[in-house]
């Protein structure tokens, strides 16, 4: 079982809509990540947290507002997106910022109608 | 800048053949070297990585990747596929120990009977 969770699995939600991403951590790691995974592109690195502290937004539209409240959890909370937002979101962690091993959940799969 | 380039969006092969992943990368410093597999409605693996040790890394489930520096290439082999091994399979480097990730745009690997 992975030691990294994500809630809920399935999402849709119109472009008016507030929702929540999930993320949970049961290895005792200290940093975090958000990646998005769109159909035939590479992944793309969305934000780091390290001690609970973004260290990296990588130019991330406003529409996207992370949270990290503690080095277990993680969330991705979004509002006003828009279609080409549909995608998948992972997360990872990793012992910390610099230990170059990280492990991943299995994603949210985002459709935005 | 640091770049990833996996030629071929799909490679599939018989059961029993030899699987072969191409990763080509572009770095202007020793880099890390990582592949990562990625089973369907999952989140990523971490097959092998390379962190400037021995040049042959033995990854899981039978799988090894050779970093030649002179290809600027870190190709993925198995001797012999098996059905299980059907997936989506991620090259990635980085500059750094623990440093940002950039990813290829992934191959979709298919096992025929």
């Amino acid at each position: 079982e992975t030691g990294v969770t994500q809630t809920p699995r399935h999402l849709v939600m119109g472009m008016t809509n507030k929702k929540s991403l999930k993320c949970e951590q049961h290895l005792g790691h200290n940093a975090m990540y958000w990646y998005k995974q769109s159909a035939k592109k590479p992944l793309e690195l969305m934000f780091v947290y390290n001690f609970k502290e973004q260290t990296e937004n990588n130019s991330v539209p406003s529409r996207f507002s992370p949270e990290c409240p503690n080095s277990s959890h993680l969330f991705l909370h979004l509002h006003t997106l828009q279609p080409e937002d549909s995608a998948l979101y992972l997360c990872a962690s990793s012992q910390d910022k610099t230990s170059g091993r990280e492990f991943f959940g299995p994603g949210t799969r985002l459709t935005v109608l | 800048a640091q770049s990833v380039t996996q030629l071929g969006s799909h490679v599939s092969v018989s059961e029993g053949a030899l699987v072969l992943l191409r990763c080509n990368y572009s770095s202007s410093v020793p880099p890390y070297l990582f592949w990562y597999v990625q089973y369907p409605n999952q989140g990523l693996q971490l097959l092998l990585k390379y962190t400037s040790a021995a040049t042959l890394v033995k990854g899981i489930n039978g799988f090894e990747a050779e970093f030649k520096k002179s290809e600027t290439s870190f190709h993925l082999t198995k001797p012999s596929a098996h059905m299980s091994d059907a997936a989506e399979y991620f090259c990635a480097v980085s500059e750094r120990q623990g440093g940002k990730l950039i990813f290829g745009q992934g191959t979709e690997l298919s096992v025929k009977p």
